[in-house]
């Protein structure tokens, strides 16, 4: 069964400060991951997009990498700000096949001033 | 070029009643995506649309649900005789294609509360 688990599920940080945040899947046969980040009342918006190819990549102050060998995905976001609270969801695509993504339940993170 | 829309953003109904969520792709989408997220949830799928056919229903209860995309218009979905449960947020998301590499771009949500 398809499955993306996210760590940790809350995560409260001082501002100024980094973070990771953790995300591990069973999807198979694998094709892509997206990071999203969800503020509160609002829909998902999307954060990075990586390929099995792909090790790492930045958005910003945000950086997905990916091992595809362990099918681990983290998210680091540097220098964090207010703004940056928010739900952090990893979502993950089957290659061929299913066209409807399995979504972790999401990391709250709280950055307090 | 707008986002995708979603309408109302906030909707109350009490035990009975009928819901009606409506989603507006982005210009040039014709792929539409229901989600439904409870709290402290993840988001769960729902029904896949294409303009007047639905392609996948799988995630969607077998009673008092049902979505639609017609050929003008929205997508709309509908919950007939809606019960405590189904208090949760509604997000669509459209896309320019079917299949993996098509990202999904997600509306604001229609947040249903019954009373």
């Amino acid at each position: 069964k398809n499955q993306v688990e996210q760590s940790p599920q809350s995560l409260i940080i001082l501002e100024g400060k980094n973070c990771t945040l953790q995300c591990n899947y069973t999807v198979s046969p694998f094709s892509n991951l997206r990071w999203y980040k969800q503020d509160t009342g609002r829909g998902p918006v999307s954060l990075t997009i990586m390929t099995f190819s792909e090790n790492t990549k930045s958005n910003g102050r945000y950086t997905a990498t990916l091992d595809a060998d362990t099918k681990q995905s983290s998210l680091h976001i540097t220098a964090s700000q207010l703004s940056d609270s928010a739900s952090y969801i990893c979502v993950v695509s089957v290659l061929g096949g299913s066209y409807i993504p399995t979504f972790g339940r999401g990391t709250s993170l709280i950055v307090h001033p | 070029n707008a986002g995708v829309m979603q309408n109302p953003r906030h909707l109350v109904r009490r035990r009975g009643q009928e819901a009606r969520l409506r989603c507006s792709p982005m210009k040039g989408h014709s792929h539409v995506y229901w989600y439904r997220q409870l709290p402290e949830e993840g988001l769960k799928f729902m029904v896949y649309l294409q303009k007047e056919n639905i392609i996948d229903e799988s995630g969607m209860p077998k009673e008092r649900f049902s979505a639609e995309f017609p050929k003008e218009g929205p997508s709309i979905l509908r919950i007939q005789q809606v019960v405590r449960g189904d208090s949760a947020a509604y997000f669509c998301a459209s896309s320019l294609g079917q299949g993996q590499t098509y990202e999904q771009y997600f509306g604001p949500g229609t947040r249903l509360t019954v009373t």
